[in-house]
């Protein structure tokens, strides 16, 4: 059990610019999610998969945002056309369903200059 | 006003216990979190309990459960100086749903 990998761990970027991060869940675990940590606050949940179907959307997750999981692995979060307020730390999740708890990532911190 | 509140701070000696509370909103709230997360790195799941249960224990970890106040607390036995982050609770209405988070407490173990 290798654990939640996210991927980079680090990203700076110029305003406007589109960013993709990927997180790798524990291996049997078929839900994933997806949550945003700014300075000084707690996570804020965005989005989660059961499989590769999305099944709810936060109204945090605005039409700049989308994720994906294909094929039920693996899944991608895309911020379009940056901006400051994007600025954050972006925590995957996985758990196995069920009553089982939700197991994080180190998470990608996103700055945008 | 905020699903779950936490207290912003908290500050022991090495060896005291720490007790760092919780409070929700929410009477539905079903299932309980404890995680801890230290400077730049993930969260990490310390303990959890469901709204049927009163009291669990994990070694140095106690968490209380009063259901009536909507009243969740943390207890670490022999607090050490490696215990110093943040603490956060978080709660979930649907088994696999989304977590609702505190705002987070910081304990401080001073040597």
């Amino acid at each position: 059990d290798t654990g939640v990998s996210q991927d980079p761990r680090h990203k700076i970027t110029k305003r406007g610019q589109n960013v993709t991060f990927r997180c790798d869940p524990i291996s049997e675990h078929n839900r994933l999610y997806w949550y945003r940590q700014t300075l000084g606050q707690g996570p804020e949940f965005l989005t989660y998969f059961q499989n590769e179907a999305q099944l709810e959307k936060s109204r945090l997750l605005s039409d700049r945002f989308s994720a994906e999981r294909p094929k039920g692995s693996f899944s991608t979060l895309e911020i379009q056309r940056t901006e400051q307020g994007d600025s954050a730390m972006y925590l995957c999740a996985s758990s196995g369903g069920g009553a089982q708890p939700q197991h994080f990532g180190d998470g990608t911190r996103l700055s945008i200059l | 006003g905020e699903d779950v509140e936490q207290s912003l701070f908290l500050s022991v000696r090495e060896g005291d216990s720490s007790v760092i509370n919780c409070t929700y909103t929410d009477s539905s709230s079903t299932y309980l979190y404890w995680y801890k997360q230290e400077p730049g790195a993930g969260l990490q799941l310390l303990t959890y309990i469901f709204s049927n249960m009163d009291m669990k224990q994990d070694q140095r970890l106690t968490v209380l459960l009063n259901k009536k106040d909507k009243h969740l607390s943390l207890r670490i036995a022999d607090t050490q100086t490696g215990d110093s982050a943040i603490y956060f609770c978080a709660e979930s209405k649907v088994a696999g749903n989304m977590l609702t988070f505190g705002g987070g407490t910081r304990l401080m173990v001073k040597p």
